[in-house]
């Protein structure tokens, strides 16, 4: 199942700078697409979500874009803090189906 | 804030046996779901549950699992017969009013069948 993709298993950015995590997707009834982060031993945490009637949304260091066209998605965090190191899941629902979620992407800011 | 429990953190168990992984969601959520991540691998939909029944299950939520909310607060993962391939941290989640499609997860229950 590949209906959603994060290509970069990791990125690396130093604390201050812009990290930007993207995400791709095939199925063209997704219509929400969310942000979660996770550390080890913990489940995922919500941190931002989109609708598909929107082609950004922005909650503090947090931004997520959305280009409909080309079925892509981007979370930009800015700037980017040590505390920002986890792995970042991208995930899209269908009419409030079942999330499907990408691979995950490792995030590590260095200080 | 509200929040997913999971019961226990960690289970281990003989290949063939039986587990009840346990769940108290978010109390005036609806909708609640079983995921699973091997390690290593992606995040996997099992399950979907809302109004006392199924609303959508994964190829690899066979006969050998189940899902039950016994009452009001609580909802379990049963395996029948355990297999070695079930090892994984399983998540519940559940979502509820104003936004459905946003699902907050419980921390996980590390199963390792040996």
């Amino acid at each position: 199942d590949q209906q959603v993709k994060q290509n970069s298993p990791s990125l690396s950015v130093q604390e201050g700078r812009i990290s930007i995590l993207n995400c791709d997707y095939t199925n063209s009834m997704f219509d929400y697409f969310l942000w979660y982060k996770k550390y080890p031993a913990e489940g995922p945490t919500f941190l931002i979500s989109i609708s598909s009637i929107k082609d950004k949304n922005e909650d503090g260091r947090f931004t997520v874009f959305l280009n409909k066209s080309a079925k892509h998605l981007s979370l930009h965090i800015v700037p980017s803090q040590p505390g920002d190191s986890a792995v970042y899941f991208c995930a899209a629902s269908a009419f409030g189906n079942k999330l499907v979620f990408g691979a995950g992407t490792i995030l590590r800011v260095k200080s | 804030e509200p929040e997913v429990t999971q019961t226990p953190s960690h289970q281990v168990t003989q290949m063939g046996q039986e587990v009840i992984l346990r769940c108290v969601p978010i109390s005036n959520h609806l909708y609640f779901y079983w995921y699973r991540q091997i390690l290593g691998q992606k995040v996997e939909f099992l399950v979907s549950f809302y109004n006392n029944e199924i609303s959508e299950k994964s190829e690899i939520f066979d006969d050998q699992f189940s899902v039950e909310r016994p009452d009001g607060s609580n909802f379990t993962l049963k395996i029948r017969s355990t297999k070695l391939e079930d090892s994984a941290m399983y998540f519940c989640a559940s979502s509820g009013p104003p936004t459905n499609e946003k699902l907050f997860f419980g921390s996980g229950t590390q199963l390792s069948v040996l």
